[in-house]
């Protein structure tokens, strides 16, 4: 079995200053995660993944992660936010493979304010 | 690049219709998944396939719903007797059988579906 909990159902920010969006996940087995974004009216775009590799995920458009096993997150940063980082945030654990159905967290709809 | 497709973009049906949502997945793909989205609320599972089978149906996925592949590159997921409640955004999604270990899952733009 596995959850997703993103911590924050809205983020607020300021253009330029750093981004926080939290993500605690529960699996029975070694996960894969994710982080998707999706824009108004559009599809869900994979903005970076982890899948045991290294612990420090980097991503598109300057968004990393970390994977932490002893807290089980998998928070999501970017050092400065830009306008068009305003968007909802998915974050997704899978079983180790990605053959199973992939388990969404409820979203963390991130403004950024000029 | 290779990627999953579905038409149509925009479904509006009248309840107690049948609708049919088609995707091609990327073409060396071997699985198969359905997931979708009521608007305001998260990327929920229906149903995946593989070899010609479902192989994982979450509760959603009732007896209003089927899948099917038709033919060598469609993938369809119809819906018997619409409701109100099935108005929502439906995306497909199709992964590879590679050999690394983790073979993501490739999602396509999504089918919005309204239901008058």
């Amino acid at each position: 079995a596995q959850s997703v909990t993103q911590l924050d159902s809205h983020v607020s920010v300021s253009e330029g200053t750093p981004v926080l969006l939290r993500c605690n996940y529960s699996s029975s087995y070694s996960p894969s995660l994710f982080w998707y974004v999706q824009h108004p009216n559009k599809g869900l775009q994979l903005l970076l993944k982890y899948t045991s590799a290294a612990t420090l995920v980097k991503g598109i458009n300057g968004f990393e992660a970390e994977f932490k096993k002893s807290e089980t997150s998998f928070h999501l940063t970017k050092p400065s936010a830009h306008m068009s980082d305003a968007a909802e945030y998915f974050c997704v654990v899978s079983d180790p493979t990605g053959r199973r159905a992939l388990t969404f967290g409820s979203g963390t709809r991130l403004q950024v304010q000029p | 690049e290779p990627e999953v497709t579905q038409t149509p973009s925009h479904q509006v049906t009248q309840m107690g219709q049948e609708v049919i949502l088609r995707c091609v997945p990327i073409s060396n793909h071997l699985y198969f998944y359905w997931y979708r989205q009521i608007l305001g609320q998260k990327v929920e599972f229906l149903v995946s396939f593989y070899n010609n089978e479902i192989s994982e149906k979450s509760e959603i996925f009732d007896d209003q719903f089927s899948v099917e592949r038709p033919d060598g590159s469609n993938f369809t997921l119809k819906i018997r007797s619409t409701k109100l409640e099935d108005s929502a955004m439906y995306f497909c999604a199709s992964r590879g059988s590679g050999t690394a270990m983790y073979n993501e899952q490739f999602f396509g733009p999504g089918t919005r579906l309204t239901v008058l």
